[in-house]
């Protein structure tokens, strides 16, 4: 069974700072997303990353994926109030095309001014 | 684009009753998912269609639950009895998988409450 972990869960920074989120999962896969969830509202596509080395940059968010660490890492510089919001990474089951996602449990960003 | 539709958005309803919660997905898109969100569970997939042809609903919780999807613009998720325990926000996703990307577009939930 695959397994996406997120860490941290819960991060709280100050604007102006940097950091990373971090998404691991439990077996090969080479298809990634991470969404964006404001609060009390639905999941927003950010980036879509395809293969192995693939790195999306949007504003002050960049998403980089590892297939052989089985790691993504969505980036955050220089914060700022409106980046507040859950963030989840997705992985595609293998075995069952590139249709089927599996979601972690999200982190839950707030940034402070 | 209108992006995937649902109905209602919000829905009360008291335990025992039926309950039937609508979806519209995306013209062209070929997958239709439902989900279920918790604070509990976290996010859930509960079934998807594909070319309106039901292929995985192992999520689907039990019995009560049932979904069908007509047409290729319309997908309905009914639960009959509602329990209490159903309380969540239920999301219909689309995606047209021929294009590569792959990705999952969300409608708006619909955040039902079972008293």
């Amino acid at each position: 069974e695959l397994k996406v972990e997120q860490n941290p869960l819960f991060l709280s920074m100050q604007e102006g700072k940097n950091y990373t989120i971090y998404c691991n999962y439990s077996t090969t896969s080479d298809r990634l997303y991470w969404y964006r969830q404001d609060p009390g509202k639905s999941l927003e596509s950010l980036f879509v990353l395809l293969s192995n080395g693939a790195v999306k940059q949007e504003g002050r968010l960049m998403a980089s994926l590892d297939t052989k660490a089985r790691l993504s890492t969505l980036h955050i510089t220089a914060a700022v109030h409106d980046l507040s919001a859950t963030y989840f990474c997705a992985v595609d089951v293998p075995n069952f095309g590139n249709e089927k996602l599996t979601f972690g449990t999200g982190t839950r960003l707030t940034i402070i001014p | 684009d209108a992006g995937v539709i649902q109905s209602p958005r919000h829905e009360v309803t008291e335990m025992g009753q039926e309950v039937t919660l609508r979806c519209k997905p995306i013209s062209g898109h070929d997958y239709l998912f439902w989900y279920r969100q918790t604070m509990m569970r976290g996010l859930e997939l509960l079934i998807y269609f594909n070319n309106n042809v039901p292929i995985d609903d192992s999520g689907m919780p039990e019995d009560r639950f049932s979904a069908k999807m007509p047409n290729a613009s319309f997908s309905t998720l009914k639960i009959q009895p509602s329990e209490p325990r159903d309380s969540a926000v239920y999301f219909c996703a689309s995606s047209f998988t021929r294009g590569g990307r792959d990705e999952q577009f969300f409608g708006p939930g619909t955040r039902l409450t079972v008293l």
